[in-house]
């Protein structure tokens, strides 16, 4: 199974900020990668897909890039509402599809 | 709207059998995989395995063959999960998720998710 490995696994920022969670995969999985967040109590949220690509509704502050085994999620400027955490997954290669073990973003 | 709206949370003891159901609307139930994503108190998504409701085709994670069953009556656009004995190890979340693209497509990221159900097993 590829295994997916994100960094930092928790840190704390304010709002305002910008913020980068790298995700880095076993084995190269092309752009075969997407970004969820996922509030306390809630379902995971699709943000990205095939790596860059901003799923409808998602706002703009958000972006992916990376491609191979070395990917990034970035929010170019923190709202309160985006304190949450956040997972990348592969689907290049199943099964199994696999998860990072998450980031949560905390409020400084 | 695409939805998917799962049952209520269950309490059950160590040894019982569960099946819990994944119901989908506003799209075509038959065109898209669902698959199942296990989320253990304060942890991670694992996937647990996915299912073609159009042929009941299914795959499972190595770590989740032999311990579930995934099921879907096309009939009724619903999925099912399903345990023959519960251990207290299987208390957690359990999301389904649509893939996003067309069975045979590469769109296999996930949206939309169901809302969740909470198993919890006790005795």
């Amino acid at each position: 199974a590829i295994r997916m490995t994100q960094s930092p696994s928790s840190f704390s920022a304010s709002t305002g900020d910008r913020v980068t969670i790298t995700c880095r995969a076993s084995q190269g999985i092309s752009s075969y990668l997407a970004w969820y967040q996922q509030k306390p109590g809630k379902a995971p949220k699709l943000l990205i897909y095939a790596a860059s690509t901003l799923q409808s509704g998602v706002p703009s502050r958000f972006s992916g890039s990376g491609s191979g085994t070395d990917f990034t999620l970035t929010i170019s400027c923190l709202q309160s509402e985006d304190f949450a955490t956040y997972y990348c997954q592969q689907y290049y290669s199943y099964p199994p599809y696999t998860f990072g073990q998450g980031t949560k973003l905390e409020i400084k | 709207e695409v939805q998917l709206v799962q049952s209520g949370a269950e309490v059950k003891k160590p040894g019982e059998s569960l099946r819990i159901s994944c119901k989908g609307s506003g799209y075509s139930f038959t065109s898209y995989w669902i698959s199942w994503v296990r989320q253990m108190p304060g942890k991670g998504l694992e996937w647990m395995g996915r299912i073609d409701p159009s042929d009941s085709y299914t795959n499972y994670s190595p770590s989740f063959q032999g311990h579930v069953t995934i099921s879907a009556d096309k009939s009724i656009s619903t999925a099912y999960l399903q345990w023959s004995s519960l251990k207290a190890s299987d208390t957690a979340m359990y999301y389904c998720a649509r893939h996003a693209g067309r069975t045979g497509t590469t769109g296999n990221w996930f949206d939309p998710w169901g809302q969740g159900t909470l198993v919890t097993v006790s005795s």
